[in-house]
């Protein structure tokens, strides 16, 4: 089975904290995706990287940056938190033909 | 751009009953895949089903079934015989290959939220 994880499922931080969401997929997967998930608007998309060292911007990347050294590991980084960017934090990994994204737990962030 | 619209925030059904659950989507490309996502309390994201743009028949998997109306651009998702651990979110996706990344960026709908009651 395919097993995306992620480095917490709770996260507590204060503003201006710098913070970093890890996220680790054992699938050999090329594409990899960061997704927050806030009430009423669905899942969107910050950033994605489909290889090493590549990343995309999706819809929302404003304080955020991200980080793809290993292909099995795809960070997201706040470099200074706010308290707008309390929210869920999913992260996905899927093949290059596109025909299924895989989810991890979830990280719930939330900036004091 | 691309767009997925589901206008049920949320949903009762019967146990043993069952419910469809309607996404309609946007795309000016003839080529494009559809996705069901279902999000229980717990948070993860659980894939459920996927349909082809120029797949034939309708995709079935399980209890659940994508019905495709590629005319109407619909992408409902039919859930047979609820019980109770069918209480959940459920999001519609949309891969669009001629958005900006080789084509494997998902855009999700808003989601709804599926009461089963016992």
């Amino acid at each position: 089975d395919v097993k995306v994880t992620q480095s917490s499922r709770y996260l507590v931080k204060r503003t201006g904290e710098k913070v970093f969401l890890e996220c680790v997929q054992d699938m050999d997967h090329e594409n990899m995706f960061w997704y927050r998930q806030d009430p009423g608007l669905g899942l969107r998309l910050i950033y994605f990287s489909y290889d090493v060292k590549m990343k995309e911007k999706g819809d929302i990347p404003e304080g955020y940056s991200v980080s793809r050294e290993k292909k099995e590991r795809f960070s997201l980084i706040l470099e200074s938190a706010s308290t707008n960017q309390t929210s869920m934090y999913l992260c996905a990994s899927g093949p290059p033909s596109g025909d299924t994204q895989y989810f991890g737990p979830g990280t719930r962030l939330t900036v004091l | 751009a691309q767009k997925i619209t589901q206008t049920q925030p949320g949903m009762f059904v019967q146990e043993k009953e069952a419910v469809t659950l309607d996404c309609t989507y946007d795309t000016s490309d003839p080529s494009y895949g559809l996705f069901w996502y279902k999000q229980p309390s717990s948070g993860e994201m659980i894939f459920l089903i996927y349909q082809g743009s120029y797949d034939q028949q309708n995709a079935t998997e399980g209890r659940y079934s994508l019905n495709f109306q590629k005319a109407r651009k619909s992408a409902n998702l039919v859930i047979y015989a609820s019980h109770l651990g069918v209480s959940a979110m459920y999001f519609c996706a949309m891969r669009d290959p001629t958005s900006n990344n080789a084509g494997n960026m998902l855009t999700f709908g808003g989601g709804t939220r599926l009461m089963v009651k016992p």
